[in-house]
């Protein structure tokens, strides 16, 4: 079965730190794509990061960078430099073919 | 360039009834693609369409049905309406059927009460 976890439920962080979001998934296909999803309270799910599986160079957004470690099948994501806007449910998806399965998400707030 | 629109915003049926909800692609874009975000839990898959054809289907019943239109625009149907469809449905767009980005609209919220 492929399954994305997501075992932080919520994650608080003062503003202008760096915060790991953890992500972990389940899959027996060679080829696909990781992305990070977040999705403010206007509930629009907005792109924030994708990783390829076949590079092995970890994707970098701006503040934003994951850490990739296929054999463990993990999928982290660090966001530095925390800011105000940054507070929304972060979802990890994978996309072995036609569908994206997507983790449980991580509340991220942000104390200023 | 627009990005993908979904039609209506909000939407209250009453249990039994039927629904019709709205998705234009972003330009360019071939595929479309179906998710249910129930409250507090990610979204769950429910269909892709790719050059007006079905190309994935989730594990919802038969009341739940799409088509795609020539220009790509896509449409979502679900018959005889329980409390439980109540939930966010996304629409999302890639260029094509494969291993690509797909980018969401801003949903339609349905209340089925």
């Amino acid at each position: 079965a492929q399954t994305v976890t997501q075992s932080q439920p919520e994650m608080s962080v003062q503003e202008a730190e760096t915060v790991t979001l953890s992500c972990t998934y389940d899959t027996s296909e060679s080829d696909y794509y990781l992305f990070w999803y977040k999705q403010p309270p206007s509930r629009q799910m907005i792109l924030v990061i994708r990783q390829e599986a076949y590079k092995q160079q970890n994707a970098t957004e701006n503040r934003f960078s994951v850490n990739f470690q296929k054999a463990a099948k993990s999928f982290s994501l660090k966001i530095s430099d925390s800011q105000l806007g940054d507070a929304a449910m972060y979802f990890c998806a994978y996309r072995p073919a036609q569908k994206l399965v997507f983790g449980q998400g991580t509340r991220l707030t942000i104390n200023p | 360039d627009a990005g993908v629109t979904q039609s209506p915003t909000h939407l209250i049926k009453t249990r039994g009834q039927h629904v019709t909800l709205r998705c234009s692609p972003i330009s360019g874009h071939k595929s479309v693609s179906w998710y249910q975000q129930v409250l507090g839990q990610g979204p769950q898959f429910i269909f892709q369409y790719y050059e007006k054809e079905e190309r994935g289907r989730g594990n919802f019943p038969d009341r739940f049905s799409a088509r795609q239109f020539p220009n790509y625009s896509s449409e979502l149907n679900v018959n005889a309406l329980l409390l439980g469809d109540s939930a966010l449905y996304l629409c999302a767009s890639s260029a094509g059927q494969g291993l690509e980005t797909q980018y969401f609209g801003p949903g339609t919220r349905l209340l089925v009460l």
